[in-house]
């Protein structure tokens, strides 16, 4: 069965430093998401991607982050300058063409800001 | 404004023993989604089931039931015969029909003893 592909699984970085976090979602889906997930706490929207661009955007999702599918297959999130508030679980997801079929997640990636 | 509310933080019960788990939600579209997933321990995001706004039959599958009623905009999950493995906490969340984006409950830390 597809599934939705996230790397690392784990990474720590320093406090001011940029990460990448990768996904490679389903192929023949449409619409692209970003969740955070501070431990402990809920599941929270960040960003919707659709057709190339951005599409929906939370208030989490200010200036410091940024997403790309640069070869129509990885969809990347990136954070540019790394705080300490940013350590969190980020789930990829990824929707077909209707979009009330709910997502199909990654396993995560653990980001650990030192 | 879209919400989802689950109000029990926590809920611990002994092995065998059913368990019921509250989900209300608040939506003004007439076109909804609504899901339950399980985050185990392990972190990743398990889906178990999704119901559109215009189906309110209720669901079993297993040892899991379902209670979708409009008329009190809840979404109610049920585990019979609770067992060990069922220890996770547990999501309910909303799509609106035209965006995919998924908004989540607080979530439900069940544990279950043996």
């Amino acid at each position: 069965e597809p599934e939705v592909t996230q790397t690392p699984s784990h990474q720590v970085t320093q406090m001011g430093q940029e990460v990448i976090l990768r996904c490679v979602p389903i192929s023949n889906h449409l619409y692209f998401y970003w969740y955070r997930q501070i431990l402990g706490q809920k599941v929270e929207f960040l960003v919707s991607f659709y057709n190339n661009e951005i599409s929906e955007k939370s208030e989490i999702f200010d200036d410091q982050f940024s997403v790309e599918r640069p070869d129509g297959s990885n969809f990347t999130l990136k954070i540019r300058s790394t705080k300490l508030e940013d350590s969190a679980m980020y789930f990829c997801a990824s929707i077909p063409k209707g979009t009330g079929r709910g997502a199909f997640f990654g396993q995560g990636t653990r980001l650990t800001v030192v | 404004a879209q919400k989802v509310t689950q109000a029990q933080t926590e809920i611990s019960v002994v092995e065998k023993e059913d368990v019921t788990l509250d989900c209300v939600y608040e939506t003004r579209d007439t076109t909804y989604y609504l899901f339950w997933y399980k985050q185990p321990p392990s972190g990743e995001l398990v889906f178990l089931i999704r119901r559109n706004s215009f189906d309110e039959q209720n669901e079993i599958s297993g040892r899991y039931s379902w209670n979708f009623q409009k008329s009190t905009s809840s979404f109610n999950f049920t585990i019979t015969a609770s067992q060990v493995v069922d220890s996770a906490v547990y999501f309910c969340a909303l799509i609106r029909g035209d965006t995919g984006k998924l908004i989540f409950g607080q979530g439900t830390t069940l544990q279950v003893k043996p």
